[in-house]
């Protein structure tokens, strides 16, 4: 049973306008959240963090929004570049010792 | 600076043959993890580890085994391949107990098994 669901497998965003991944989730015991991006050929890498004693998070071009109250995240992009096209996962800690992932969302940005 | 070392990148194996895939790490961490990505699935985790000699089941963990006899090293043996074994395969280390520290992901290793 997916505990972090994201529902968009894809989305396609033009160049310099603002990309809004999404992410929910189901245990409200979560309490802190993370984003990967990931090429293809690569491993996924970090990309930024909320935990939920925040409801924003920004580095750079990059916002994460938790709202606790819906169980749902987002990601902003902005604004979207070339490079920002891969694959987002957004995850949570499921216990101590396991992080679990949601499906991915394929980003596209449309030059 | 190599990170988190996988080997090899691609296997192609039959059904009922057995193989280790090899993950390294040179960061000192002391939580590794394996994952494997299928498409629709996300990424799902199979065993990990929290420091030498000690090792847990993840979500998918049927068909695979794991040691940890090193802080270095984590392996992932397939025991009997199957079909559905047929994956991407990620290792993965982290400097912090596992779920809340940033996690470093190897570049994978792809398995078919016909």
């Amino acid at each position: 049973d997916q505990q972090v669901k994201q529902n968009s497998p894809s989305l396609s965003v033009q160049e310099g306008r603002i990309s809004i991944l999404n992410c929910d989730y189901t245990n409200s015991m979560f309490d802190y959240f993370l984003w990967y991006k990931k090429y293809p050929a690569e491993g996924p890498t970090f990309l930024i963090s909320i935990s939920s004693i925040k409801d924003k998070n920004e580095d750079g071009r990059f916002t994460v929004f938790l709202n606790k109250s819906a169980k749902h995240l987002s990601l902003h992009i902005v604004p979207s570049q070339p490079g920002d096209s891969a694959v987002y996962f957004c995850a949570s800690p499921f216990g101590n010792e396991k992080l679990t992932f949601g499906t991915g969302t394929r980003l596209t940005i449309i030059p | 600076n190599a990170g988190v070392t996988q080997t090899p990148k691609f296997q192609v194996l039959k059904t009922g043959q057995s193989m280790t895939l090899q993950c390294a790490q040179d960061m000192n961490h002391e939580y590794m993890s394996w994952y494997r990505q299928d498409p629709g699935m996300g990424l799902r985790l199979i065993h990990y580890s929290v420091g030498a000699g000690i090792t847990d089941q993840g979500e998918v963990p049927n068909g695979y085994n794991v040691s940890r006899s090193t802080t270095e090293d984590f392996p992932l043996r397939l025991l009997s391949a199957a079909p559905s074994q047929t994956s991407v395969y990620f290792c993965a280390s982290s400097y912090l107990t596992g779920a809340t520290g940033e996690l470093f992901f190897g570049e994978g290793s792809r398995l078919t098994v016909l």
